[in-house]
This record gives C-alpha cells, structure tokens and sequence, in this order.
C-alpha cells in the first residue's frame, strides 16, 4: 500500500498568512494526487485534481504542487473560513490512500 | 442538483449487520463509479471500497475485505453498501463519494454522510 505522510498535523496562522501544507508519499504516484477541505458538520469538499489543478468553483488562493513523491498545497491568503482540515489522497493505486490530516486553525 | 444521500446508518451491536444506502441524483448515475469513504470519530478520512459505473470492477480497503460488500443498481441510481461482523472500528460516519471523471478517483461530489455506531 503507498503510505502518504502529511505535516504538519496542525498549524495556527493569521488571517492574510499564506499557508503550506506537504505530502509525501511512499513510492512515486506521478501527479496522481487531490486536496481536500473538511469543515465539522459539511461533507468533505475537493480543492485540487492531479497534484495542481483548481476544482471549478474553487477559490484562486488554493493551489497545489508537486509529482513523484513529493507535493505542497497552499493557501496564498488565509481566509477565517479556511478554519477546517485538509487531506491529501492518492490514486496511483488501489487501495486509495490519505494523508493524516492537517487541522488549519485562525489565530 | 447534483447530489448523492446516504441513508441506513445506526447502532448495532458488534458482529451485527447493516446495510447503507446512497441515492443519486442530478446526473446519469451509470456513468461514474463510485466510493465509500468514512471517517471515525477523531480520526482521519479512510478509503473503504470502490465500485466503478457498470459495476463489474471493484475494490475494497483490508480493514473490511471479506465483510462489505459494495453493490450498485442503476435502474435505481442506487450505491449499497452491505457490512457483516462489524467491529467496534467500524463505528464511523460514512460517505458515498463520485469519481470527478473515468478513470480519475477524485471525489468531487460527496453525500453528507451516515453515522454507523458498532456497540453493545
């Protein structure tokens, strides 16, 4: 199974601060990477496809990195709505797999 | 709208059984596969089983290989999701979640989930 290793787990920032987010993952998964937001109480909700494309409807301030085994997500400005965790997950291979989780709380 | 609602969570006993429903809607059903995706309480997002849109490939995740068993009826634009000998590690809220596109297993529409809680 590729293992994917996400950190931080949390983080605390300003409203404005750009944000970074890392992805590793056990072997190379080419671009074969997505973003996710989860907010408490809402389903979880798709930022980024292969490793660096925006989701249509997706803030512009979301962006993604990265092939083989190594990606950055970013939140250029954070925003108090930003407040949830995000997870990153590959589909090279079956079993799909998750990163840990990282929480993103507004100082 | 284009929507998926998961149903048929609730509390069971360990070793019982459930069987979770996923109604789709506002899109040709039979074109996309589809996934189950839970979360338990605290914890992060894990993969449990995928079925694609005609319903002869699928998947499933160890933890629950040889217990679930994933199914679809599209005459129904339906996604089920039958769980036997469940483990107090199963109690989690699972989702029903879309392939983006064939062949892509981003999940880009998700349902709002069903708690299933495994105790006595």
């Amino acid at each position: 199974d590729i293992q994917m290793t996400q950190s931080p787990s949390s983080l605390s920032a300003s409203v404005g601060d750009r944000v970074t987010i890392t992805c590793q993952a056990s072997q190379d998964i080419s671009n074969f990477l997505n973003w996710y937001q989860l907010r408490p109480g809402k389903a979880p909700n798709l930022l980024i496809y292969d490793a660096s494309n925006l989701e249509t409807g997706v803030p512009s301030r979301f962006s993604g990195s990265g092939s083989g085994t190594d990606f950055t997500f970013t939140i250029s400005s954070l925003q108090p709505e930003d407040s949830a965790t995000y997870y990153c997950q590959q589909y090279d291979n079956f079993p799909l797999t998750f990163g840990g989780g990282t929480k993103v709380e507004i100082k | 709208e284009v929507q998926l609602v998961e149903s048929g969570g609730g509390l069971v006993p360990p070793g019982g059984s459930l069987r979770l429903s996923c109604a789709a809607s506002g899109f040709t059903f039979n074109n996309y596969d589809i996934n189950w995706v839970r979360q338990a309480p605290g914890k992060g997002l894990e993969w449990v089983s995928y079925i694609s849109g005609t319903g002869t490939s699928i998947y499933y995740a160890d933890s629950v290989k040889g217990r679930f068993t994933i199914s679809r009826d599209n005459a129904k634009n339906s996604l089920y999701l039958q769980m036997n000998s469940l483990r107090a590690e199963d109690t989690a809220v699972y989702y029903c979640a879309r392939d983006r596109i064939v062949g892509e297993r981003s999940f880009d529409i998700w349902g709002q989930g069903t708690m299933v809680t495994v105790s006595s």
